[in-house]
């Protein structure tokens, strides 16, 4: 079973700041199959980012993904407002398709 | 708006059982791989389980195969997940997921239902 494990647990940032969230897998994810998703307190979770580094649709330029083998990263370039939220890795290259941890955004 | 609409919240007992359903658009269906995850109070996102109708065939976590079973019903575009033997540690939102194109036959998921709360209470 591959392990995600999602570094910080909370990162605290201000509007305008550049937000890295980082992503290791226990083994090597084939063709890149790592997942983002953003979840705001009382909502579903929202694809933000799939093979690695393509943005889903409505997605802003401002969120990026890069990575691959077992490292991968989510970036937000210049945060907004509404991206305070909770973030998660998904790793879909071998069952069971677990989830990270989470990182938590928090305004400082 | 692609929307996937989850049947009404659950208040079981301890030992008991729960099937959720989850009406999905009917196009492309069968083509689409479908999750079902859940998220207990203050914790992460766990996938249960998927299904890609045209196959039939369930993938499950082996961390509930012998408790969960997800079926597809291609005549009313629906999923279900029955969940047996519950437990207090089973309360929790469940929800069903698709992924973003049909026909790829991956398990992340795009689209979300609106979640289904299960209570496990005596």
């Amino acid at each position: 079973e591959t392990v995600l494990t999602q570094s910080p647990d909370t990162l605290s940032l201000s509007p305008g700041e550049r937000a890295t969230f980082s992503c290791r897998a226990s083994q090597r994810i084939s063709s890149a199959y790592i997942a983002w998703y953003q979840q705001r307190v009382g909502q579903a979770p929202r694809l933000l980012i799939y093979g690695a580094s393509n943005r889903a649709t409505a997605v802003p330029d401002r969120f990026s993904g890069s990575g691959s083998g077992t490292d991968f990263t989510l970036t937000i370039s210049r945060l907004e407002p509404e991206d305070f939220a909770t973030y998660y890795c998904q790793q879909y290259g071998v069952s069971p398709y677990n989830f990270g941890q989470g990182t938590k955004l928090e305004i400082k | 708006q692609v929307q996937l609409v989850q049947s009404g919240p659950e208040v079981k007992n301890p030992g008991s059982s729960v099937k959720v359903s989850c009406k999905a658009p009917g196009d492309s269906f069968r083509f689409y791989a479908f999750s079902w995850v859940r998220q207990a109070p203050g914790q992460g996102p766990e996938w249960l389980g998927g299904i890609i109708p045209v196959f039939g065939t369930a993938d499950y976590s082996k961390k509930f195969q012998d408790r969960v079973t997800i079926t597809a019903d291609e005549s009313t575009t629906t999923v279900y997940m029955i969940l047996t033997n519950l437990k207090s540690e089973d309360t929790a939102f469940y929800y069903c997921a698709r992924e973003r194109l049909p026909g790829n036959h991956l398990y992340y998921m795009d689209v979300w239902g609106q979640g289904t709360p299960v209570i496990v209470s005596s």
